[in-house]
């Protein structure tokens, strides 16, 4: 029952240029999302969250958009940087719950 | 900043010994949650605990888990017959609000079962 899923396990992108990360989700009741970051042997960390009531969430370099027609979120990481290197996580409150639902994650490696 | 604390960050352990994962949550967080990630697999949730009682579970965790936060400060998970299955990270976190922007989580513990 993959609610939230990540189907790209991982992407490949040279400093400077644009990473997209790409989320798909189910349950049309998720109404709030958060991309979390996870470097090797730490947690998660949070890094930008949408609310359904809107369709972009902007952030700096990091920019959230939520096309809920589609049940799509994507991450826009602008420029990417060697240290965005990471896996990436798209997360959503399961509904009338506290529990955090997450994707498998995508892998990204940005090279110079 | 403050932040999770987890300890140990690694533990080795033999199958049906039991083994108990702690952390150090937020001071000021209300809400605490387990999670876990088998290898190569996403970030499942375990448990939340509020008010000093669990709030949710998932069909994971089964009779051989048990969460407690003994002192006001420490919360653990004991898992009381580890099984090979049980090999994963387990993530602490801790939240100030239900599901509000998320939680913050700790580094970890590698829980390998041989």
């Amino acid at each position: 029952d993959q609610q939230v899923k990540q189907n790209s396990p991982s992407l490949s992108v040279q400093e400077g240029r644009i990473s997209i990360l790409n989320c798909d989700y189910t349950n049309s009741m998720f109404d709030y999302f958060l991309w979390y970051k996870k470097y090797p042997a730490e947690g998660p960390t949070f890094l930008i969250s949408i609310s359904s009531i809107k369709d972009k969430n902007e952030d700096g370099r990091f920019t959230v958009f939520l096309n809920k027609s589609a049940k799509h979120l994507s991450l826009h990481i602008v420029p990417s940087q060697p240290g965005d290197s990471a896996v990436y996580f798209c997360a959503s409150p399961s509904y009338n719950t506290d529990k955090l639902i997450f994707g498998t994650g995508t892998r990204l490696q940005v090279f110079p | 900043e403050p932040e999770v604390t987890q300890t140990p960050s690694h533990q080795v352990t033999q199958m049906g010994q039991e083994v108990i994962l702690r952390c150090v949550p937020i001071s000021n967080h209300l809400y605490f949650y387990w999670y876990r990630q088998i290898l190569g697999q996403k970030v499942e949730f375990l448990v939340s605990f509020y008010n000093n009682e669990i709030s949710e579970k998932s069909e994971i965790f089964d009779d051989q888990f048990s969460v407690e936060r003994p002192d006001g400060s420490n919360f653990t998970l004991k898992i009381r017959s580890t099984k090979l299955e049980d090999s994963a990270m387990y993530f602490c976190a801790s939240s100030v609000g239900q599901n509000l922007y998320g939680y913050t989580f700790g580094s970890g513990t590698r829980l390998t079962v041989v």
